[in-house]
């Protein structure tokens, strides 16, 4: 069985600063790792994954994402935070044969002027 | 185009009916999904089905049934609609083979007064 946490339900920053949102999951055999982003009113799209390979995920709209064993972390982070980047966020992870995703609580990242 | 739609967008019903929502998917997937999104955020997986294997989350109440009458549509049936059931509801796709990355539909209010 797969397990997800979002430290942090809300989290704030300034538009150009750094955005860290925490992820850490459980998993008794080797995860797949996503993180996707809810704007207000929509569905869900993905941000960036991790499969196998390099443990430092790039995504779309400068997202990037590092895997971390040893910390069993997903964290997600962005350089500087846009005003556009206001959404929900959701760390997922999967095993199973039938890749039903397991997703955390979500945060929701708020961008100040 | 939309590759995964839903209909309808918005459901306002009363309790004890019988409901359905629909969703299509236009990318050629195999197989397809239902989440259910609480009022706190909360996604959980309902549903995955691949080619007519069916494979329900045990939590889900047998009031909920999909239908899928060819491997781009997967609807949601929902039998005695309870107060609990109000959620918005996410059809997802994705290809069969591997962990791969779903595309989510919109979502579908359902308000159950």
């Amino acid at each position: 069985a797969q397990s997800v946490t979002q430290l942090g339900s809300h989290v704030s920053v300034s538009e150009g600063a750094l955005v860290l949102l925490r992820c850490n999951y459980s998993s008794s055999v080797p995860p797949y790792l996503f993180w996707y982003v809810q704007y207000p009113n929509q569905g869900l799209q993905l941000l960036l994954k991790y499969t196998t390979g390099a443990t430092l995920v790039k995504g779309i709209n400068g997202f990037e994402a590092e895997f971390k064993k040893s910390e069993t972390s997903f964290h997600l982070t962005k350089p500087s935070a846009h005003m556009s980047d206001a959404a929900e966020y959701f760390c997922a992870v999967t095993a199973s044969t039938g890749n039903m995703l397991t997703f955390g609580g979500g945060t929701r990242l708020m961008v100040k002027p | 185009d939309t590759a995964v739609s839903q209909t309808p967008k918005y459901l306002v019903t009363q309790m004890g009916n019988d409901k359905s929502i629909k969703c299509e998917q236009n990318l050629g997937h195999d197989t397809m999904y239902w989440y259910k999104q609480d009022s706190k955020k909360f996604l959980k997986i309902m549903f995955s089905y691949n080619n007519k294997e069916l494979i329900i989350n045990e939590t889900v109440p047998n009031r909920f049934s999909p239908k899928s009458p060819d491997k781009a549509h997967l609807n949601l049936h929902i039998n005695s609609l309870e107060l609990g059931d109000s959620a918005v509801y996410f059809c997802a796709s994705s290809q069969r083979t591997g962990i791969n990355e779903q595309y989510f539909g919109p979502g579908t209010r359902l308000t159950v007064t």
